[in-house]
């Protein structure tokens, strides 16, 4: 079956340091992955999106790389702040899907002072 | 980047009742809207696709007649939840593609129901 997997523990960092969230994926074929920050008791908001046959993108403090062996996308913040605090999700979009996305389940991120 | 309004963030009804969330795109037109539930903890859940002008399509195990979408226009789509029961509690979101930007989701806010 199709399982999209993310790390259900928090991931507790310190302020300034590089955080990195895994997202592995299992009977899918991707068109494309798309990474999304989700407050608590709010809408998720788009944070990057990465195409199959790209193996790394970045948008100022965020970083994601995408490696179809292995079925795998890390989603990489640099220094670090607390307003970084929130979960994170990855959402996958295969080829012939009509345009539907499927989430994972989400990590949630503590970043501390 | 496109904005998508959703109404109303919560709402306490009893059991069975129907409640009715709007889900509209205040800047672009949005052919098609996505419907997603998310419980406590879990992933988003696709619940069904809103076209306009036709028939949603549900997902596998979505109950049609319980959940009512109704896609009128390019900006509006509504989703009517019908004779609601304490299991229908839950994170209700919307979501929309802009004809620009048609990979990526634009969230609304999300409908806390609570059904007593």
């Amino acid at each position: 079956s199709q399982k999209i997997e993310q790390n259900s523990e928090a991931l507790n960092i310190q302020e300034g340091k590089t955080a990195t969230l895994t997202c592995n994926y299992t009977n899918y074929s991707p068109a494309y992955l798309q990474w999304y920050r989700q407050d608590p008791g709010r809408g998720p908001v788009f944070l990057l999106l990465i195409r199959e046959n790209e193996k790394e993108k970045r948008k100022e403090r965020l970083k994601v790389t995408f490696d179809t062996t292995l079925k795998q996308s890390l989603f990489h913040i640099t220094a670090s702040q607390p307003a970084d605090s929130a979960t994170y999700l990855c959402a996958l979009s295969v080829t012939g899907g009509g345009n539907k996305l499927t989430f994972g389940t989400g990590t949630q991120l503590k970043v501390e002072l | 980047g496109a904005v998508v309004s959703q109404h109303p963030s919560w709402v306490i009804c009893k059991s069975g009742t129907s409640v009715k969330i709007e889900c509209r795109s205040l800047d672009f037109q949005a052919t098609t809207m996505f419907w997603y539930r998310q419980f406590p903890k879990q992933s988003l859940m696709l619940m069904a696709t809103s076209n306009e002008g036709s028939k949603a399509t549900y997902e596998q195990g979505v109950e049609k007649d319980k959940f009512l979408i109704n896609h009128a226009s390019l900006t509006l789509s509504t989703l009517t939840v019908t004779s609601a029961h304490p299991e229908d509690s839950s994170f209700y979101i919307c979501s929309a593609k802009s004809g620009t930007e048609n990979e990526k989701l634009f969230f609304g806010s999300g409908t806390q129901l609570s059904v007593l």
